[in-house]
């Protein structure tokens, strides 16, 4: 059963980046497609990109292309989501969640982070 | 990009009675790729409905989904205490994915 644990609740100022971690247990990151979604305070439910099996690579959504990169360290299965230039609009939890092979939907998600952004 | 048009935007029942929450596409999506999930305040999303009418493991029976095309139904047959939450449709499409807004289906 695969797991996911999420770094801690991170404060940053206007124009930084944040890095967020997401640690899988149960599986190994090479069997599992890992995205990122987030969630404003009161808001629904907002992708930020993962992993395309399809085209082997990461996909962005539009809006944060240029400003999201997300990564994996597979020796550890962990993924990561850096944000940079944030504005106090990205202040979010930001989770993780998985897309097993061959299915279009995510499960598990991991607990949340979240990220305030403020001067 | 597909749109995704969740209503009721708030949903007021009681327990005992049945609800239907509605989702519809800006254009046509494959039902495989269409899935529901559960919010509870301070939780994750938990995954409900995928495929467009597959429970997903450990959800009641109490919950099905159906439809196809541009419009999907979650229905609730006879809502538990613990059903009341905030649901949310998602799609996959070229390219990435999409939620709806969301329904909160709250107790009246």
């Amino acid at each position: 059963q695969v797991q996911l644990v999420q770094s801690g609740a991170e404060v940053k100022k206007p124009g930084a980046s944040v890095k967020v971690s997401c640690k899988v247990s149960g599986y190994t990151l090479t069997e599992l497609s890992m995205h990122w979604v987030r969630q404003a305070p009161g808001k629904g439910l907002e992708w930020m990109g993962g992993f395309d099996p399809e085209d082997g690579e990461t996909i962005y959504a539009q809006k944060f292309q240029g400003r999201v990169t997300m990564t994996e360290d597979t020796s550890t299965d962990t993924a990561y989501m850096e944000l940079s230039s944030l504005r106090s609009e990205d202040t979010a939890v930001y989770y993780c969640a998985t897309v097993v092979p061959a299915a279009y939907w995510f499960d598990p998600w991991g607990q949340g982070t979240l990220v305030t952004v403020s001067s | 990009e597909i749109v995704l048009t969740q209503s009721p935007g708030t949903l007021s029942l009681s327990p005992g009675e049945r609800a239907t929450l509605s989702c519809r596409a800006s254009q046509s999506v494959s039902s495989s790729y269409l899935a529901w999930y559960q919010q509870k305040p301070g939780q994750a999303p938990r995954l409900l409905i995928y495929g467009a009418s597959s429970r997903a493991t450990g959800i009641p029976d109490r919950f099905s989904g159906s439809g196809s095309g541009t419009d999907f139904t979650l229905t609730i047959s006879r809502l538990e205490p613990e059903d009341f939450a905030v649901y949310y449709c998602q799609q996959y499409g070229s390219p990435g994915y999409t939620f709806g807004q969301g329904t909160k289906l709250e107790i009246k």
